[in-house]
């Protein structure tokens, strides 16, 4: 079956434009998450989704940085007025349940030039 | 929170040789110990993990390793071949829920054939 799909897969912002990153999980995954990846680093976490509701947003790095999944299924992170250390590869992945050993499945990121 | 450190950031072997990678983390009370293995251009895909009631797991030619006491885990790839170049990445998650994991910084293994 299909994996995990982002898109845009190149994204790129003059400093101050506000940009939306969507990701795909597999279909009927509940969990879904997000990472920001910066060149030569492992990835970060970001966010937590279980099915609509967003249970950890703990590493979101500022206020700028939005993420909603609405009817449990696909995600949107949306970054306001972008700033240049905001360039990265922002990954999502999803598991099929909530389980703290569950296998997350990457997509293949989007990765963001900010100008 | 959870630190999780990795070494070597570089690794270069021979074709058919063994390459080993290490890290160490920080919270004890982590328990589950995920390895992906990331190719240019593309997300991390799991390769294996380790939970902490183990101590070694295997699969063909690749193993993990745990100490807990230590609090270090490594990952070992056999007769490695071409197609295994890649960056990996160990990474830890405490129990609790949802896998909220802490990534290493990364080993660039590169084969030479």
């Amino acid at each position: 079956g299909a994996g995990v799909s982002q898109s845009p897969r190149y994204k790129v912002a003059k400093r101050g434009q506000d940009v939306a990153l969507r990701c795909d999980p597999i279909s009927g995954h509940v969990s879904l998450f997000w990472y920001q990846q910066a060149l030569g680093q492992g990835p970060e976490f970001l966010t937590y989704f279980q099915n609509e509701a967003q249970l950890d947003k703990s590493g979101l790095p500022s206020d700028r940085f939005f993420a909603e999944r609405p009817e449990g299924s696909v995600s949107t992170l949306k970054i306001q007025r972008t700033q240049q250390e905001d360039s990265a590869v922002y990954l999502c992945a999803s598991s099929i349940r909530d389980s703290s050993t569950d296998t997350q499945y990457f997509g293949p990121g989007t990765r963001l030039t900010v100008l | 929170g959870e630190n999780v450190e990795q070494h070597p950031s570089t690794l270069s072997v021979q074709e058919g040789d063994s390459a080993v990678i290490k890290c160490t983390y920080s919270d004890s009370a982590s328990n589950y110990f995920p390895w992906y293995k990331q190719e240019l251009g593309k997300g991390p895909q799991l390769i294996i993990d380790i939970r902490s009631n183990v101590g070694e797991k295997k699969d063909q030619r690749i193993a993990v390793t745990l100490n807990k006491t230590a609090k270090h885990f490594s990952l070992h790839i056999t007769e490695t071949q071409p197609e295994d170049s890649a960056v990996y990445f160990c990474a830890a998650s405490f129990p609790g829920g949802y896998q909220k994991v802490t990534f290493g910084t990364g080993t660039k293994l590169q084969v030479i054939p």
